[in-house]
C-alpha cells in the first residue's frame, strides 16, 4: 500500500490570493490524480498528473487556474490560483498501485475562502 | 479521529448472484454517505451519495444502499451482478463539522470479483 501525506489539512485564504498542497507519497507512483470536493457533491476530478508529461486537466478545469507540478515520482504540487469563495472545497491527492487498479488517497485539504 | 471501514477486502461472487458490500463509519453529528468505483486504470466515478431524506438511495448501474445511522453503516447491494461490475468499491465518508472543519475519508476498498 502507498502512504500519502498531504498538506496543508486546512487553510483559510482571502480571496485573490493562491495556495499550493503538497502531496508526498512513500513509494514511487506513476499516476496521480488530483480531485476535489464542493459542499454537497461528489468528487470531481481536476487533472491527472504522470511524472515527465504535462497534466492532463478534465472538462472545465484550465491549467492557469490550476497548475500542478509533478517534478518526480513521489512528489506533485497542485495550485488554487486567484481564489474566490467558489474554490472553497476540499480538495484531495490520490495516487494508482503499480497495476493501476487500486487507488490510495491523501488525507485531504479543507479550503475556505473568505 | 473519524475514520471509515471496509471489512472485506476481496468479495468473490458468481454472475448473477446479489452481493453486499460493507461499510461502516465512526459516529458524528453529520456526515454526507457516498460510494465510488474504480475500474482498471481509472479513476474514481460515483456510483451513489446520501446526503439527507430518505435512507435508501439509488445509483447507477443498479446500485443501492442504506444509510443506517444506528449502527453507522451505508452497506452496498446490488440484486445481480454482472461481469462488467468488478472493480474496486471504495466508501467515502464527509464529516461535516457545526465549527468550520470538515473532513473527507476513504475506506481502503473492496475488491469486488464477479465468476462467470
Amino acid at each position: 500500500s502507498a502512504v500519502i501525506s498531504q498538506k496543508p489539512s486546512r487553510d483559510i485564504c482571502q480571496r485573490g490570493t493562491s495556495l499550493t498542497i503538497q502531496c508526498q507519497v512513500d513509494s514511487q507512483v506513476t499516476m496521480m490524480f488530483w480531485y476535489r470536493q464542493q459542499p454537497g457533491q461528489s468528487l470531481t476530478l481536476i487533472a491527472t498528473a504522470n511524472q515527465g508529461s504535462e497534466a492532463t486537466y478534465e472538462s472545465g478545469f484550465v491549467i492557469d487556474k490550476f497548475p500542478i507540478s509533478r517534478p518526480n515520482l513521489t512528489f506533485s504540487t497542485l495550485t488554487v490560483s486567484n481564489m474566490s469563495p467558489e474554490d472553497s472545497s476540499i480538495y484531495l491527492c490520490s495516487v494508482a498501485g503499480p497495476r493501476g487498479e487500486k487507488l490510495f488517497f491523501g488525507s485531504g485539504t479543507q479550503l475556505s475562502v473568505l | 479521529a473519524q475514520s471509515v471501514t471496509q471489512l472485506d477486502s476481496q468479495v468473490p461472487v458468481f454472475e448473477e448472484a446479489p452481493v453486499e458490500l460493507r461499510c461502516n463509519y465512526s459516529s458524528s453529528v453529520s456526515v454526507y454517505l457516498f460510494w465510488y468505483v474504480q475500474y482498471p486504470n481509472q479513476g474514481l466515478q460515483l456510483l451513489l451519495k446520501y446526503l439527507s431524506g430518505s435512507t435508501l438511495v439509488k445509483g447507477i448501474n443498479g446500485f443501492e444502499a442504506e444509510f443506517n445511522k444506528s449502527q453507522t453503516s451505508f452497506h452496498l447491494r446490488k440484486p445481480s451482478v454482472h461481469i462488467s461490475d468488478t472493480a474496486e468499491y471504495f466508501c467515502a465518508v464527509r464529516y461535516i463539522s457545526n465549527f468550520g472543519n470538515e473532513k473527507l475519508t476513504f475506506g481502503t476498498g473492496t475488491r469486488l470479483t464477479i465468476i462467470p
